[in-house]
């Protein structure tokens, strides 16, 4: 039980450039969420999904897509990325959803110049 | 809206002396509330919740709904405890969970 896990863990980018941030949870976790953390500015929810299929924004979507084909990865795109973006990426889910404990991954430092 | 406060960036405590973290909230529903800790290198867990109202590590947390607050406790700080403590909100009503902006402690020898 690998629990959630995240790749890459470190990652440079130039401005304008686009990457996909990869999740996956082998938990059986119906509840995933993508967070970014800056200095200062706590987890701020990017994406959530609460199944397959389904997907919706959190407080800071823009620049980023996310889909859900399955229950067991959260994959976060960056479509063309800018210096803005530089930050820890995290990835959680939980069994029941936003009412449960939240498992994190280790997270993604990104870095764009 | 719902809003998390963690009004302290950083709190530095000696060794042994009481430690307290603020956590504000606001939101109209009947919150579900959680802190969290990031030791050093190590990825985000939780520390407890407010619905299962045990003592982790020492730390405990009360929900005052009058105060809106969730503050977290312990009597006497260690060394250890030295990390980055985030509270959070989880709301049922829209799906979100939402973080403080964290508060650093340092426990000093």
């Amino acid at each position: 039980n690998a629990g959630v896990t995240q790749t890459p863990k470190f990652q440079v980018l130039k401005t304008g450039q686009s990457m996909t941030l990869q999740c996956a949870q082998d938990m059986n976790h119906e509840y995933m969420s993508w967070y970014r953390q800056d200095p200062g500015m706590g987890l701020r929810l990017i994406h959530y999904s609460v199944g397959a299929g389904i997907t919706d924004q959190g407080e800071v979507p823009n620049g980023y897509n996310v889909s859900r084909s399955t229950t067991e990865d959260f994959p976060l795109r960056l479509l063309s990325a800018a210096p803005s973006q530089t930050s820890v990426y995290f990835c959680a889910s939980s069994l029941a959803g936003v009412t449960d404990t939240q498992y994190f991954g280790p997270g993604t430092r990104l870095t764009v110049l | 809206a719902q809003r998390v406060t963690q009004p302290e960036k950083l709190l530095s405590v000696f060794k042994g002396a009481p430690v307290e973290l603020k956590c504000n909230y606001s939101y109209s529903g009947s919150p579900e509330l959680f802190w969290y800790v990031q030791y050093s290198r190590q990825r985000l867990q939780l520390l407890l919740r407010h619905i299962s109202r045990e003592s982790i590590k020492g730390f405990t947390a009360d929900l005052n709904k009058g105060e809106t607050s969730f503050h977290l406790k312990k009597p006497f700080a260690q060394e250890e405890d030295s990390a980055m403590y985030y509270c959070a909100l989880g709301s049922s009503g829209t799906y979100k969970y939402i973080f403080g902006t964290g508060t650093r402690l340092k426990v000093l020898a």
